[in-house]
């Protein structure tokens, strides 16, 4: 299976710009997605094909993908953004593959 | 606005078998662009996507879950099911259905999840 590397925390100051990280060998040459998902609900969409946005999903979110990494940036960060973020990935293996989550504090 | 709803018992006995079913209103679930999915989350844990399904009834597993797995889908009824034999404690989680297109791998429709807890 493929594997998806997350760290585990990013911790941000409001107004500050967050980044948030998913490895993954080759992931470059994938379409990666990235969910939010808050306390007790279910994820989100928040940024799909790498860079695209769901309606409705504020551009403060933005997402790139290149070699090895792929990166969801939060701008401007809210205390509303406060929550779990997980990156996805489709694998050759017909297999959906997540992240291990990154847990966002806002300080 | 297309919903997907969870059912099922919240509580299963190890080694017996947990089935859960994915009401879909709002849209068909014959339609040739989605697929039709299911997740879960261990309490504390991260997503596991347990299986996928098309409404044809082609299926794909997760290869740890393989052995134990089984998706079908019901056009008349509009749902799609999951069935998950031999439990154990492991399995205890939140389950998701979800609907992902067949030209993008996102998952864009999710339901609220169900928390099957596994406990004799």
């Amino acid at each position: 299976s493929y594997v998806l590397t997350q760290p585990p925390s990013v911790s941000v100051a409001p107004g500050q710009t967050a980044r948030i990280t998913c490895g993954g060998n080759y992931i470059g040459s994938k379409n990666v997605h990235w969910y939010q998902q808050m306390p007790g609900q279910a994820p989100v969409l928040v940024v799909y094909d790498n860079s695209d946005r769901p309606s409705g999903i504020p551009e403060r979110f933005s997402g790139s993908n290149s070699g090895n990494t792929a990166t969801l940036t939060i701008s401007r960060v809210e205390v509303g953004d406060e929550a779990d973020y997980y990156c996805q990935v489709w694998d050759s293996s017909n297999e959906w593959e997540f992240g291990g989550g990154t847990k966002l504090t806002v300080l | 606005q297309l919903q997907l709803r969870e059912s099922g018992p919240g509580l299963v006995k190890p080694s017996e078998t947990l089935s859960l079913t994915c009401i879909v209103s709002g849209g068909s679930i014959s339609s040739s662009h989605y697929y039709w999915g299911w997740i879960r989350q261990p309490p504390g844990k991260g997503l596991e996507w347990i299986g996928t399904i098309y409404y044809s009834g082609g299926t794909y597993y997760n290869s740890s879950l393989k052995s134990r797995l089984t998706i079908s889908v019901d056009t008349s009824k509009n749902q799609f099911s999951l069935k998950l034999s031999s439990v154990t404690a492991a399995d205890t989680a939140v389950y998701y259905c979800a609907r992902h297109s067949v030209e993008s791998t996102r998952f864009d429709y999710w339901g609220q999840g169900t928390l099957v807890t596994v406990s004799s």
